[in-house]
């Protein structure tokens, strides 16, 4: 099925330790986007790339790095995991910049930072 | 910041019952979409709404865009177990590339 694929979807890290997760989208979608969704608090947008070759800061950038390599494919870098950063982390992705479009879901990745 | 309140964060209802989610901001905009999120999955789009006042309905949903634009409802008729989940709210500006999303209402459907 077309969609957004998300890798890995468990991830324990030590503090200190980095990971990239990963997402791919196979819909032709022009921008992508990386959301963290903790308890009460809905989800929040931490960065988004309305075309290939840009990238922009959401809400709550601090801590994390990401890189739109091709079309398809977005990911998220967390250079020094911080226990702060214990998360449900989602990709999505929309065909345009007009505000109607929707968005797209991957399944999320259950990030843990001990 | 454009902030997105929703009301009740929680609901427990029987089945059968009706219920509504309401969705409200202090900013317009300019369109409003509403999701469902089942337990770990992630959000799946019901409904974009783009007029003010403007209802629209999927099956026992009924989904409402204030005149003004800054606040939504979402009405869902005689409730089933399968209604069960987190909706959101989600508003976007123009052609902004990024929606801004509500604070979510968990709902759970009893028989």
């Amino acid at each position: 099925n077309a969609g957004v694929t998300q890798t890995p979807k468990f991830q324990v890290l030590k503090t200190g330790q980095s990971m990239t997760l990963q997402c791919a989208q196979d819909m032709n979608h022009n921008s992508m986007y990386w959301y963290r969704q903790d308890p009460g608090m809905g989800l929040r947008l931490i960065y988004y790339s309305a075309s290939e070759g840009t990238t922009d800061k959401g809400e709550v950038p601090n801590g994390y790095n990401v890189s739109r390599l091709n079309k398809r494919e977005f990911s998220l870098r967390l250079e020094s995991a911080a226990p702060s950063q214990t998360s449900v982390y989602f990709c999505a992705s929309r065909t345009g910049g007009v505000a109607n479009y929707g968005y797209t879901f991957g399944s999320g990745t259950r990030l843990t930072v001990v | 910041t454009q902030l997105l309140e929703q009301s009740p964060q929680f609901l427990s209802i029987q089945e059968g019952e009706n219920l509504t989610v309401y969705c409200n901001s202090s900013s317009v905009f300019s369109s409003l979409q509403w999701y469902r999120q089942e337990p770990g999955e992630g959000p799946v789009l019901l409904v974009t709404v783009v007029t003010g006042g403007e209802v629209k309905k999927l099956k026992r949903l009924t989904f409402q865009f204030g005149d003004a634009r800054k606040d939504s409802s979402l009405h869902i008729t005689a409730a089933q177990p399968g209604d069960t989940g987190l909706y959101l709210c989600a508003g976007g500006l123009g052609t902004a590339s990024k929606l801004t999303f509500g604070t979510g209402t968990r709902l759970q459907v009893t028989l």
